[in-house]
């Protein structure tokens, strides 16, 4: 099974400054055949589903932000919040779907300084 | 647009069966290009798949192996749905179950979530 570990797990970031957040995979995600990662990010808040913000772990869902970005291959990849908004705070997690059981990190907490 | 509707309920006793239904709209449970699956999230384990079922010419499932022995999760064509069941639950599977369609793109469709309570 493919083991996700985010980093950090609570993260602080004033108003208007960047957020990033690191996923690494104990095996790569990296599909040669279509040249895909197979890794989204998903954004919760309390009492909402999980929303999915980036796939093939750098497209933007339609209707996300752009402020909203994703980077990496392979077995390391981030989320990255351009300029942090109030709206933005939430728990974040990484997840592989390239093989079941699909995975998920264990989420980063984030707060506004 | 699609969309989940989670139905079932919310209290169960230990080692009974927890049972949920997922009711789509705007897709099909019978798609070739998607899956169905659950999820749940508690405070010990995060958020954790439990399996899925899908149409590729004819039926598949797929399941966590934590629950392997419980769990089964099955397609009803003729109310456009699906369902998860548990058996002989625990405290430990308190937890909000989650349904959600798969695509290529990850999981795009969530349903509202059920807050499930093992407790006598």
């Amino acid at each position: 099974d493919i083991v996700m570990t985010q980093s950090p797990d609570s993260l602080a970031v004033s108003l208007g400054e960047r957020a990033t957040i690191n996923c690494k995979s104990s095996q790569s995600v990296f599909y040669s055949s279509n040249n895909k990662n197979y890794l989204a990010w998903y954004q919760h808040k309390p009492g909402q589903p999980p929303k999915l913000l980036i796939y093939w772990a750098s497209t933007r869902e339609s209707g996300v932000p752009d402020r909203f970005s994703g980077s990496g291959s392979g077995t390391d990849f981030t989320l990255t919040i351009s300029s942090l908004q109030a709206e933005d705070v939430a728990v974040y997690y990484c997840q592989q779907y390239c093989s079941t059981p699909y995975s998920f990190g264990q989420g980063t907490k984030l707060e506004i300084k | 647009q699609v969309q989940l509707q989670q139905s079932g309920p919310g209290l169960v006793k230990p080692s009974q069966t927890l049972s949920l239904t997922c009711a789509i709209s705007g897709d099909s449970v019978s798609s070739n290009s998607a899956s169905w699956d659950w999820i749940r999230q508690s405070p010990s384990r995060g958020l954790e798949w439990l399996g899925r079922t899908y149409y590729r010419s004819k039926w598949y499932n797929d399941y966590a192996v934590s629950v392997k022995s419980r769990v089964t999760v099955n397609p009803d064509t003729s109310k456009n749905q699906f369902s998860l069941q548990l058996n002989s639950v625990t405290p430990e599977d308190t937890a909000v179950y989650y349904c959600a369609r798969k695509n290529t793109c990850g999981m795009d469709v969530w349903g509202q979530g059920t807050t499930v309570t093992v407790s006598s």
